[in-house]
């Protein structure tokens, strides 16, 4: 079972190139996230999806593009890349609870980590 | 703004010792509360979740939640050197599907 599958591992970008960051699960998770991880920092939201078709912005969207066509892939596009955006980025995915356990803990995938220079 | 706190650490513990880790958080109405180890390197990876106010225990992890206090804490016991690395703790408050998570705490169990 493969789970959270994310490529590339690693990237190096020059300022001003865009990539996209693939992200796709084999688990049938209606939700999907996007994170980044700063050194010394926590776990910062860039976009999720509850769903195919359903897309919203987390804490630090800008310069950041997400689309969300089939419930197993959901990939991260940056537009024109900044030193700013150097980052380790996480997918993850997790299935609706409900109750008091509405929401289920997030399986996460490898990471990507990217260099912008 | 909903905010999740935690002591950066590094926090040391020789081994065989309880470690304790601790969290606190903002928001009254949060309802779920995650723990996640993260080794160096590597992607988060759950150890404990929890959702009502007590102690949930799985093998050498306890989790604790006290709702009116708004903490949640992390008991490891028999630390062991592999339990080496950053816990994460992730707060649920409901009316969204996502979560805040904490900087992290590292910790060190020392041989």
């Amino acid at each position: 079972n493969a789970g959270v599958t994310q490529t590339p591992k690693f990237r190096i970008l020059k300022i001003g190139q865009s990539m996209t960051l693939q992200c796709t699960q084999d688990m049938n998770h209606n939700y999907m996230y996007w994170y980044r991880q700063d050194p010394g920092m926590g776990l910062k939201l860039i976009y999720y999806s509850v769903g195919a078709g359903i897309t919203d912005k987390g804490e630090v969207p800008n310069g950041y593009n997400v689309s969300r066509s089939t419930t197993e892939d959901f990939p991260l596009r940056l537009e024109l890349a900044a030193p700013s955006q150097t980052s380790v980025y996480f997918c993850a995915s997790s299935f609706p609870g409900q109750g008091l356990a509405v929401f289920q803990p997030q399986h996460f995938g490898d990471g990507t980590r990217l260099s912008i220079l | 703004q909903k905010e999740v706190e935690q002591n950066s650490g590094p926090l040391s513990v020789p081994e065989g010792a309880i470690a304790s880790l601790n969290c606190t958080y903002s928001d009254r109405g949060s309802q779920s509360f995650f723990w996640y180890r993260q080794y160096s390197g590597k992607s988060p990876e759950l150890i404990m979740f929890i959702y009502s106010n007590g102690d949930k225990e799985d093998g050498r992890f306890t989790a604790q939640l006290n709702k009116a206090s708004q903490y949640v804490s992390l008991l490891i016991r028999d630390s062991q050197p592999s339990d080496s690395a950053t816990y994460l703790c992730a707060v649920h408050s409901g009316g969204y599907q996502k979560v805040t998570f904490g900087i992290g705490t590292k910790l060190q169990v020392i041989p």
